[in-house]
């Protein structure tokens, strides 16, 4: 039973760009949440998506956007890349109260 | 801001001992949910225990066990025989009932020394 799977692992982008990040949810979980790890800080939440539609935003920018598909696998997109949004993503995914499950995450670098 | 707070950075264990990791929280709730989540340099969050508020006996897997002070709002994780495997960043997480998202603490980084 395959767990979360992100892509890609590493990412370096130059500031202005935009980026893309992939996540293939648990198998049977339904519910995506993406995750905003700064060196040395825990995760912060970002969005959630359940049903292709955005159900929960934290607080960041509009430069954060998503998808999901109605496969549950989802998106992350950054726009307009700041250097400050140099971190690790983090994608997990959950079916009610079964819990969470996060996958490895995606190191994005920006220079 | 409804926060979720680690006060040690860091700590250490001999392999075999015990060791407590702190959390406190803040929330208005009443029904809630409480984490511990293992990060490993692979990075991969791992769900170490779960505690839900409305239950009063405190939660225990294996090794791991934890101290659930309500009214205290204290969360705390205790490793019994520690393995030099148990080294990793430790993070307390809350979530409310009715939503999804998780709030972690700053993490404490776990140190086995053999």
């Amino acid at each position: 039973d395959a767990g979360v799977t992100q892509s890609p692992t590493h990412l370096i982008k130059t500031r202005g760009q935009q980026v893309t990040l992939r996540c293939s949810p648990k198998s049977g979980h339904d519910t995506v949440s993406w995750y905003q790890q700064a060196l040395g800080q825990g995760p912060q939440f970002i969005f959630q998506y359940y049903e292709e539609e955005e159900r929960q935003r934290g607080n960041f920018p509009d430069r954060f956007s998503g998808h999901q598909f109605p496969n549950y696998s989802s998106e992350l997109n950054v726009n307009a890349l700041l250097l400050g949004d140099s971190a690790l993503y983090l994608c997990a995914s959950s079916l009610v109260w079964d819990g969470y499950t996060f996958g490895s995450g995606t190191r994005l670098t920006v220079v | 801001a409804q926060t979720v707070t680690q006060s040690q950075p860091e700590m250490s264990v001999q392999e075999a001992e015990t060791v407590t990791l702190s959390c406190t929280y803040d929330t208005s709730e009443s029904d809630y949910y409480l984490f511990w989540y293992k990060q490993p340099p692979s990075r991969q969050m791992i769900l170490v225990i779960r505690q839900e508020a409305y239950k009063q006996q405190n939660a225990t897997e294996n090794r791991f066990s934890v101290n659930f002070q309500k009214a205290a709002k204290s969360f705390s994780l205790k490793i019994s025989d520690s393995q030099l495997g148990d080294a990793a960043m430790y993070f307390c997480a809350r979530v409310q009932g009715g939503s999804e998202k998780l709030v972690f603490g700053k993490g404490t980084k776990l140190t086995v020394n053999p």
